[in-house]
């Protein structure tokens, strides 16, 4: 069966810092990869989606990029945090063309 | 441009009366539809899909939610509330299954309170 992992659950960083989440996929191949984005009464906002390695669209501008370096890795970043990055970040699969999406168990950022 | 929108973003019920979370969407193309449940700190849990056919999809716990184009609905129900339904839920729409390429778009999410 599938999995989706996501590291680390909850991670606090000063301003300023750089940042890198993680997210991995296990029991599937070529999937959909997806970054959301869930702050307090405003619901999920998808901040990058991939289809393929390498290939990376964002739907909004920010301080935040992604990359997939591998099949079923999929990694956001950003060089230096804003007190706006705070929230909680989850990555979810889905099957290409076809499938609902599965989301991984977040990961609570605080910026400080 | 797709849109959902979730009447409430607080529902109160008590334990063993009916549960109605309502969702209205905007699509330009057939849409599929979704529900998921998140409870605190975790990540979001398919409770059930519409995407062809019949227009009432029963899910996971109980859940079920009927698709009725006319109005433009995918309303979530459940007959008999419990304790362990306390969460928050979030309906979502994509033109294509599982969102294709692009995401699905999420409504702002029903926190569902249980009165014992």
């Amino acid at each position: 069966s599938q999995t989706i992992h996501q590291w680390p659950a909850t991670l606090v960083q000063p301003v300023g810092s750089p940042l890198s989440l993680e997210c991995t996929v296990e029991g599937t191949s070529n999937p959909n990869l997806y970054w959301y984005r869930q702050a307090a009464g405003r619901g999920l906002q998808l901040l990058f989606y991939s289809v393929g390695i390498g290939q990376i669209s964002s739907e909004v501008p920010q301080n935040l990029s992604a990359s997939r370096p591998q099949d079923r890795q999929f990694i956001l970043s950003s060089k230096k945090l804003l007190l706006s990055d705070s929230g909680f970040y989850l990555c979810a699969w889905s099957i290409q063309g076809f499938g609902p999406q599965h989301f991984g168990d977040g990961t609570r950022l605080s910026i400080l | 441009a797709q849109s959902v929108t979730q009447l409430g973003s607080h529902v109160s019920v008590s334990e063993g009366a009916l549960v109605l979370l309502r969702c209205n969407y905007s699509s330009s193309v057939p849409p599929y539809l979704f529900w998921y449940v998140q409870y605190p700190n975790q990540g979001l849990q398919l409770l059930l899909k519409y995407t062809t056919g019949a227009t009432l999809v029963k899910g996971i716990n109980g859940f079920e939610a009927e698709f009725k184009k006319s109005e433009t609905s995918f309303h979530l129900t459940k007959p008999s509330a419990h304790m362990s339904d306390a969460a928050e839920y979030f309906c979502a729409v994509s033109d294509h299954e599982g969102g294709g390429a692009d995401g699905l778009t999420f409504g702002k999410g029903t926190h569902l309170i249980i009165q014992p």
